[in-house]
């Protein structure tokens, strides 16, 4: 199985500043037939279901804000918040979907400092 | 509008059995792949199932030989049958639509708000 490890675990960050979560994998998700990464950024409020926000990690769904944004490749990415905005205040999970079992991070709660 | 509902969540005794549901609109169910994913009371998301629009299965070692996932195309739901049911298994239950496609390799842009399947004498 592939396994995901995000850190920080938990991250506090000041309104309008850069927030930035990583998340590498035991293995490679580049599929090198296509040249994509299966990787996916989730974002969880209190009491909701997981919400995408970047897929093959690096391409915003539509109607995510453009201070997200997804980078890497191979075993490591990074979701970075530009400008952090009260309402992004939620655990965020990475997700490999390159083989099964489908497997996701540990989850980075993050906070307003 | 895609929607996804899911109910048959329930308390049950260990070792026993339940079958979820979930009832998929506004999208072409038939050719779109599904899972299921779980999680745990205050804990994270673990990927638990999922179907292809082929009807191809696929399982999370933890479940594998006790749950089966099955697709009913003509009346757009997803089932999860659950047998010998473990304290471990207690979880909000959510069914997942794939993005793009109709097979698994892909991320999930919708999901249900969840049922509560809890395991306990």
């Amino acid at each position: 199985d592939i396994v995901m490890t995000q850190s920080p675990d938990s991250l506090a960050v000041s309104l309008g500043e850069r927030a930035t979560i990583n998340c590498k994998s035991s293995q490679s998700v580049l599929y090198s037939s296509n040249n994509k990464n299966y990787l996916a950024w989730y974002q969880q409020k209190p009491g909701q279901p997981p919400k995408v926000l970047i897929y093959w990690a690096s391409t915003r769904e539509s109607g995510v804000p453009d201070r997200f944004s997804g980078s890497g490749s191979g075993t490591d990415f990074t979701l970075t918040i530009s400008s952090l905005q009260a309402e992004d205040v939620a655990v965020y999970y990475c997700h490999q979907y390159y083989s099964t079992p489908q497997t996701f991070g540990q989850g980075t709660k993050l906070e307003i400092k | 509008e895609v929607q996804l509902l899911e109910s048959g969540g329930d308390l049950v005794q260990p070792g026993g059995s339940l079958r979820l549901s979930c009832a998929a609109s506004g999208f072409t169910f038939s050719t779109n792949a599904m899972s299921w994913v779980r999680q745990a009371p205050g804990k994270g998301l673990e990927w638990v199932s999922g179907t292809s629009g082929g009807g191809s299965t696929y399982y999370a070692d933890s479940v594998k030989g006790r749950f089966s996932i099955s697709r009913d195309n003509s009346k757009n739901m997803l089932y999860l049958q659950m047998n010998n049911l473990r304290a471990e298994d207690t979880a909000l239950y959510y069914c997942a639509k794939v993005m793009h496609s109709s097979v698994i390799r892909d991320a999930f842009d919708f999901w249900g708000q969840g049922t509560l399947v809890t395991v306990s004498s």
